[in-house]
């Protein structure tokens, strides 16, 4: 199994670019979520999915758009790029929501918006 | 709002020193897990603590979960430089939709 994988790794945009930052996970997890990590903000709740077809908003959506049309893929657009959304995301899995199931991260795409 | 607060911030020390951090809030967690992130790569859990009082010990980690199910530490006996890392400690929301983080503890061990 390759667990969950992100692409890109690092990404650099122009403020109003736009652009999908790829998840994906073979391990059949229903739930998967996307995380934003600040340096001194620790990880932030981007938007989550309890299964294909939902998904619902975390801490910090503003900006960001979700979709999940497979079990597998969970994609995170940004709309307008802005300098505010550079940051290290992540991508997690696990079996279900919340509770106490081991979250399973992908390594990370740092974006860089000037 | 449930809120998750780690103490220290930043840990220097020497190998083979002990260590503790500390996870604390002021809401009831019906579970906490600890997680390893190491530069450049995602978080990785460590442990869950489930029941409060429960202590769990994974070679030279100790984890704890408070009676109250309040707050958790981490203690790491005599610390190698493999121990480097951020840890962080997380719990569920009250809907269990998501997971909380606390901001982290940057750990950083020298020989």
């Amino acid at each position: 199994n390759a667990g969950v994988t992100q692409t890109p790794k690092f990404q650099v945009l122009k403020t109003g670019q736009s652009m999908t930052l790829q998840c994906a996970q073979d391990m059949n997890h229903e739930y998967m979520s996307w995380y934003r990590q600040d340096p001194g903000m620790g990880l932030r709740l981007i938007h989550y999915s309890v299964g294909a077809g939902i998904t619902d908003q975390g801490e910090v959506p503003n900006g960001y758009n979700v979709s999940r049309s497979t079990t597998e893929d969970f994609p995170l657009r940004l709309l307008s790029a802005a300098p505010s959304q550079t940051s290290v995301y992540f991508c997690a899995s696990s079996y279900i929501q919340g509770s106490y199931n081991e979250q399973f991260f992908g390594p990370g795409t740092r974006l860089t918006v000037l | 709002t449930q809120l998750l607060e780690q103490s220290p911030q930043f840990l220097s020390i020497q190998e083979g020193e002990n260590l503790t951090v500390y996870c604390n809030s002021s809401s009831v967690f019906s579970s906490l897990q600890w997680y390893r992130q190491e530069p450049g790569e995602g978080p990785v859990l460590l442990v869950t603590v489930v029941t409060g009082g429960e202590v769990k010990k994974l070679k030279r980690l100790t984890f704890q979960f408070g009676d109250a199910r309040k707050d958790s530490s981490l203690h790491i006996t005599a610390a190698q430089t493999g121990d480097t890392g951020l840890y962080l400690c997380a719990g569920p929301n009250q809907a269990g939709t998501a997971l909380i983080f606390g901001k982290g503890t940057t750990l950083s061990v020298s020989s």
